[in-house]
């Protein structure tokens, strides 16, 4: 079974501090692997993907994620926070059996502090 | 350009009313999706849509129909209207091909029913 794990609920960083958001996966496949922002009261965008070519990715933003398999992990990083990077944040799985439906994970909450 | 428009964006019902949400995309995407969102960020997929044809109708109460007039646009209808139907509802939509794992958001449409 296919599934997906947002290692933690809330991640509280100092503005200019790195951010890291953790992320596990669990597929039978390769899968296809995602990052999704979702600011206060707006919809969902795509910060990133991963789609079997390079592993480390890079998104929108200045956040970029390393794809390691051996780890079954899919990590969202950034360098230095801004406070407009204040949001929830999704990682998701897209499975190789399944052509249209997404895994979610339940959401990281990405808390900056001034 | 707006890639994925809902309407409304907030809706106030009360409880055993029928109430309509729609959706239009501008992509050319041929297919589109319906997430439900709780209070909790959570979330989970409702239908999805293949050129007007249904493709994922997870277990959802049948007071949720949606209809498909064309693949530009994808409307969810609720019956009856219940409290734990208060959430925000997302709509979505993908390409089919390469790239169709690929998810585009509109901004939402916060339900409450009172």
């Amino acid at each position: 079974a296919q599934s997906v794990t947002q290692l933690d609920s809330h991640v509280s960083v100092s503005e200019g501090t790195p951010v890291l958001l953790r992320c596990n996966y669990s597929s039978s496949y390769s899968p296809s692997l995602f990052w999704y922002v979702q600011h206060p009261n707006k919809g969902l965008q795509l910060l990133l993907k991963y789609t079997s070519a390079a592993t480390l990715v890079k998104g929108i933003n200045g956040f970029e994620a390393e794809f390691k398999k051996s780890e079954t992990s899919f990590h969202l990083t950034k360098p230095s926070a801004h406070m407009s990077d204040a949001a929830e944040y999704f990682c998701v799985v897209a499975p190789m059996d399944s052509n249209y439906q997404l895994i979610w994970g339940a959401g990281t909450k990405l808390i900056i502090k001034p | 350009d707006t890639a994925v428009s809902q309407t409304p964006k907030y809706l106030v019902t009360q409880m055993g009313n029928d109430k309509s949400i729609k959706c239009e995309q501008n992509l050319g995407h041929d297919t589109m999706y319906w997430y439900k969102q709780d209070s909790k960020k959570f979330l989970k997929i409702m239908f999805s849509y293949n050129n007007k044809e249904l493709i994922i109708n997870e277990t959802v109460p049948n007071r949720f129909s949606p209809k498909s007039p064309d693949k530009a646009h994808l409307n969810l209808h609720i019956n009856s209207l219940e409290l734990g139907d208060s959430a925000v509802y997302f709509c979505a939509s993908s390409q089919d091909g390469g790239a169709k794992n690929i998810q585009y958001f509109g901004a939402g449409t916060r339900l409450s029913v009172l």
